[in-house]
């Protein structure tokens, strides 16, 4: 089964401070992405990768930069955290071709900027 | 952009009732629809997919409909339990690499024993 795992867990920061956000996939998925969760909004795609060394804006990158150095890693950085920011993080992978492309996600990160 | 919307929002069921979760979108272009289910306090997880060539899907208790012409989608769940409650997310695609997935807001289902 995929293994996508996330750290920290759950992170409190001061607004203006830098917060990153690690995500580690075993799967050898070509696919990841970051998505935050906010309630009534379900989930909201900020960056996604398609190959280490590339990213690619999603529909609300505004705040977030993200880091694919490798085809398991993908971390999502706020260089200047603000409040708005608080919510859960999600990261997820999924495979290039196949049948399904069902995204496979980590456990999530509770993020509140204070 | 893609809108993907869910009702009903919340719902409460009796064991062994079934029940249907409505889904619709915007983008016509839209080919590629998996569905998530996210227990408290778990990771989401796929439960059942449909591409836009297809009307119907079913995967043991679970039964996706899919209607292009009015851009709707029903996932019925029958004989439900209380592992069962979770959130449903219904997401939509346009890409046949099924990246760039929008997803619904989500409809909170609790099966009381």
């Amino acid at each position: 089964e995929a293994a996508v795992t996330q750290s920290p867990r759950s992170k409190v920061a001061v607004t203006g401070g830098k917060v990153t956000l690690s995500c580690h996939q075993t799967n050898n998925h070509d696919y990841m992405y970051w998505y935050r969760q906010d309630t009534g909004h379900g989930l909201r795609l900020i960056h996604y990768s398609y190959v280490a060394d590339s990213t690619e804006k999603g529909d609300i990158p505004d705040g977030y930069k993200a880091s694919r150095p490798s085809q398991e890693n993908f971390s999502l950085i706020l260089e200047l955290a603000s409040l708005s920011q608080t919510a859960v993080y999600f990261c997820a992978s999924s495979e290039r071709t196949g049948s399904s492309y069902e995204q496979y996600f980590g456990p999530g990160t509770r993020l509140t900027v204070l | 952009g893609e809108q993907v919307e869910q009702l009903p929002s919340s719902l409460i069921v009796q064991e062994g009732a079934s029940v249907l979760i409505n889904c619709s979108y915007t983008d016509s272009a839209s080919v590629y629809f998996p569905w998530y289910k996210q227990e408290p306090g778990k990771r989401l997880q796929f439960i059942i997919d449909i591409r836009s060539n297809m009307e119907r899907k079913q995967n043991q208790r679970l039964t996706l409909l899919f209607d292009k012409k009015t851009k709707h989608l029903s996932l019925h769940i029958t004989a439900t339990q209380p592992g069962d409650s979770a959130i449903y997310f219904c997401s939509a695609s346009n890409r046949n690499s099924g990246t760039y997935q929008r997803f619904g807001t989500g409809t909170k289902l609790q099966v009381v024993p």
